[in-house]
């Protein structure tokens, strides 16, 4: 079975561009988060969906992020614009019911974004 | 508010030494979820257990065996005759169970995670 795919796996760009992070969830999940992995602060939940509606974006740093879930198959996280401090590991996981928060995530490769 | 700590920062072993990797969680809440991820140099998050709290038995996977102690809020990782492919870092995760009568979703909230070397 496919996993969670995300696109692209490496990106680097200039200050001031826009960012466009992808995500393919496992097909039948109905959860969808995004994380940002870095070194001072570790993993640190964004946003999640549930059934493409976001729940939750208490995490997103700032008005420059935004995500959207317009199916069941496809997620974005728009960076705009970019700043050398976005620099970092991006995840996309995703889960199968869970609402009472019991069943496992299972995460994308990660996009790793470096913001010159 | 919930909260996982993992006690060691970075451990060194040798290649068939046993080892264990130390997580500490506080919550509130009475029902919640216990998980353990691995990253490999990779970079990729891997699941690898669930326990929920209101199951204390320990388990056992081949070379893996966690233990769940309610009473000191301690959900600890073994691996036995580690290998120099357990080299990663292990991140122990706490999940609160959802709002009664509402959508939302308990949160997964990391520990710092420990970085495992295993040398040859």
């Amino acid at each position: 079975d496919a996993g969670v795919i995300q696109s692209p796996r490496h990106e680097v760009t200039e200050m001031g561009q826009e960012v466009t992070l992808r995500c393919k969830p496992i097909s039948g999940h109905d959860y969808l988060f995004w994380y940002r992995q870095t070194m001072m602060r570790g993993l640190e939940l964004l946003i999640y969906f549930n059934n493409n509606v976001p729940i939750d974006d208490s995490g997103m740093p700032e008005d420059r992020f935004s995500a959207k879930m317009p199916n069941a198959s496809f997620s974005t996280l728009k960076i705009q614009p970019s700043e050398p401090r976005d620099s970092a590991v991006y995840f996309c996981a995703s889960s199968l019911g869970g609402y009472r928060g019991n069943q496992p995530q299972h995460f994308g490769d990660g996009t790793r974004l470096s913001i010159l | 508010a919930q909260k996982v700590t993992q006690v060691q920062t970075e451990i060194s072993v040798v290649e068939k030494e046993d080892v264990t990797l130390d997580c500490v969680y506080e919550t509130r809440d009475t029902t919640y979820y216990l998980f353990w991820y691995k990253q490999p140099p990779s970079g990729e998050l891997v699941f690898l257990i669930r326990r929920n709290s209101f199951d204390e038995q320990n388990e056992i996977s081949g070379r893996y065996s966690w233990n769940f102690q309610k009473s000191t809020s301690s959900f600890n990782f073994t691996i036995t005759a580690s290998q120099v492919v357990d080299s990663a870092v292990y991140f122990c995760a706490l999940s609160e169970a959802a709002n009664a009568g509402g959508t939302s979703y308990g949160k997964l909230t990391f520990g710092q995670g420990t970085i495992l070397t295993v040398h040859p």
